[in-house]
This record gives structure tokens, C-alpha cells and sequence, in this order.
């Protein structure tokens, strides 16, 4: 069946560093694939959206590329702020009717001042 | 956001409650679906309707018993809860198609309830 795996953290920086939060996935056929931020007492939010090979989705300054060669997703900012404090969850869905979407575990972000 | 509502977002309540936890979509889906957020598990699907129809049921105990009367509204009803289903329970919507395109099962969550039993 269909998974997704992502780093699990917590991931601890400092504001203005890089980030990545790396996403691998196994899928049937062709995904789509997405990222999803949760803050702090809310639900899940979209931020970002690949739909095949080779795609670029971004949002806020964050990017991720789908990379079918190596079955990622990875999740990349190039300078956090303390407001992107939250937890990402990486998710693919299935092309075919009825596949539902797969949620990696979470990866919780904490960026400090 | 407000296209994905839930009430009430904070629910307390007895092993011998019963009570019902309510979500609608303002976006014209399709399908709507129930999740639990426990802390320190994965995201767990509960159950998923498509177009008013139960279609997936990923063993949840009979406590948890869903209702869908149309595709905008979606029902949890919860009796003789045990502590362990402490957890935030989540709604999303999304558009379900029957060919493949660019936006098809995107979802759309709600802001949850946080549920507690005591």
C-alpha cells in the first residue's frame, strides 16, 4: 500500500537558518503530493502542492520538488522565522477513485529568536 | 479559515456521556472524512464518506458512531468513551473525482475538538 515516511524531529533552529525536512514516499502509479503545516490549537492547513514529476510547489518561502527518481517530497525554506514554529506533515494521494490521502507522522519545527 | 467548521473545539466528558461532536463544509465537496490526533501517534483515519456514502471504516470501535445526513454536514457520535480516546478529532472535506487531475483529493480540515474523558 501506499506510505509516506518523514524525519520525525523535533527539528530545534535558529531564526534566519535553513531548513529542510526531508519526505519519502511509496506509492502505486503517479501521486499527488503534499505538505501540510498545523500550529499551535488549530488543524491542518495546506501549504504546498505537487501533482507530478518534476513539480515545484511553494508558499510563504517554502519549496518542495517531486522528485520521482527517488521518491521524495522534501520540504526546504531557505530562512525561518519564529512564526513558522508548527508541525509538517507530508501526504500523497492516489490518482485512482478512492484512494485516500496517506499522512507521514509529523515533524514538529521549532525555530527560536 | 472558515470553509470546514466544528463544534464545539472543547468537549469534556464522563465515561457514561453521550455526545456528538458536528462538522460542516462550505465548499461543495464531495466527501468528508474523520480523523484522530493523538499525541505522539500518526494521524489515524477514522472514517470517509463519499457522496453521503460510508466507504471506509478503519476498524474504530462501535463507541464512535458516524452520521453523514448530507455532504455538507458530518456527525461523531460518541457514547461510553473510555480515557484513551482523549485526542483531537479532526474533520476535512475534499473534492473526490473518478479521473485523474490536478486537485482530486485535496483536503480541507477544520480547526478540530479537543476532546477529553475523564
Amino acid at each position: 500500500g501506499n506510505s509516506v515516511t518523514q524525519m520525525e524531529g523535533p527539528v530545534t533552529l535558529s531564526e534566519e537558518a535553513f531548513l529542510t525536512i526531508n519526505c519519502t514516499y511509496t506509492a502505486t502509479g503517479y501521486p499527488s503530493l503534499f505538505w501540510y503545516v498545523q500550529y499551535p490549537g488549530e488543524g491542518l492547513q495546506l501549504l504546498l502542492k505537487a501533482t507530478k514529476a518534476d513539480d515545484k510547489g511553494s508558499n510563504k518561502g517554502f519549496e518542495a520538488t517531486y522528485r520521482k527518481e527517488t521518491t521524495s517530497f522534501h520540504l526546504e525554506k531557505g530562512s525561518v522565522q519564529v512564526s513558522d514554529s508548527a508541525v509538517y506533515f507530508c501526504a500523497l494521494s492516489g490518482r485512482n477513485y478512492g484512494q485516500n490521502f496517506v499522512f507521514g507522522p509529523g515533524t514538529r519545527l521549532s525555530v527560536l529568536p | 479559515e472558515t470553509g470546514v467548521t466544528q463544534t464545539p473545539r472543547h468537549l469534556v466528558m464522563g465515561m457514561t456521556n453521550k455526545k456528538s461532536l458536528k462538522c460542516e463544509q462550505h465548499l461543495g465537496h464531495n466527501a468528508m472524512y474523520w480523523y484522530k490526533q493523538s499525541a505522539k501517534k500518526p494521524l489515524e483515519l477514522m472514517f470517509v464518506y463519499n457522496f453521503k456514502e460510508q466507504t471506509e471504516n478503519n476498524s474504530v470501535p462501535s463507541r464512535f458512531s458516524p452520521e453523514c445526513p448530507n455532504s455538507s454536514h458530518l456527525f461523531l457520535h460518541l457514547h461510553t468513551l473510555q480515557p484513551e480516546d482523549s485526542a483531537l478529532y479532526l474533520c476535512a472535506s475534499s473534492q473526490v473525482g473518478t479521473s485523474g487531475g490536478s486537485s482530486y483529493n485535496e483536503q480541507f480540515f477544520g480547526p478540530g475538538t479537543r476532546l477529553t474523558v475523564l
